[in-house]
């Protein structure tokens, strides 16, 4: 049983494109997060909810806009992609939000746009 | 504002030999500290984590932690490596200066030769 799986695994597609990436964890968690992971394998926060509600949302450009449409599904959008958000985009889940809390990790989406 | 500085990039090591991969933190308040593992191409999966109580903590696969809250460090340790270990290793803190937020190191690529 997958606990935290994401779709697609892989995603290539053109500049100005808009795609979605979709998260799901069957972990019972209240938290679920997107990460962003460049190429040299930094690991950057982008968003979090919490029972869908949404409790962190760092500086990412406004062309990213997460959706939770119940606390065990997460979904990514992303508009007029660039060059620069090629990445490995993670999914993550928490019992609760809690700073003690450990985070379940999804296989990433491997995004690359050309 | 809490921040983790890995001190390596890189750590080759031969199999069976020890191995320790450091990880200071920047905090002024109590922390939470981790470490996760990213094995090739898969998601992050912990470690261990130290909460509270015993500044050394154990954790998965033979790989123990210390705590020292004088020298802000968590450095991680086994010791002896196979080569399945060779992975990348984050160390990541939350100190709830930064709401729900874990903030995870650079990263530092494990490499086990034979």
């Amino acid at each position: 049983d997958t606990a935290v799986s994401q779709t697609p695994k892989y995603l290539v597609t053109q500049m100005g494109n808009d795609k979605s990436i979709k998260c799901e964890q069957n972990l019972g968690h209240d938290t679920m997060y997107w990460y962003k992971q460049d190429s040299k394998k930094f690991l950057k926060i982008m968003f979090s909810y919490n029972n869908k509600e949404l409790i962190i949302n760092e500086t990412v450009p406004n062309r990213f806009s997460p959706k939770s449409p119940d606390k065990a599904h997460l979904n990514l959008h992303i508009n007029s992609l660039e060059l620069g958000d090629s990445a490995v985009y993670f999914c993550a889940s928490s019992l609760y939000a809690g700073r003690e809390e450990t985070q379940y990790f999804g296989p990433g989406t491997r995004l690359l746009v050309l | 504002a809490q921040s983790v500085t890995q001190l390596d990039s890189q750590v080759p090591v031969f199999e069976e030999a020890p191995v320790e991969l450091r990880c200071n933190y920047s905090s002024s308040v109590s922390v939470y500290l981790f470490w996760y593992v990213q094995y090739p191409n898969q998601g992050l999966q912990l470690l261990l984590k130290y909460l509270s109580g015993s500044t050394l903590v154990k954790g998965i696969n033979g790989f123990e932690a210390e705590f020292n809250k004088s020298q802000t460090s968590f450095h991680l340790r086994k010791p002896s490596v196979h080569i399945s270990d060779t992975a990348e290793y984050f160390c990541a803190v939350s100190d709830g200066t930064g709401g729900f937020k874990t903030i995870f190191g650079a990263g530092t690529r494990l490499f086990v030769k034979a």
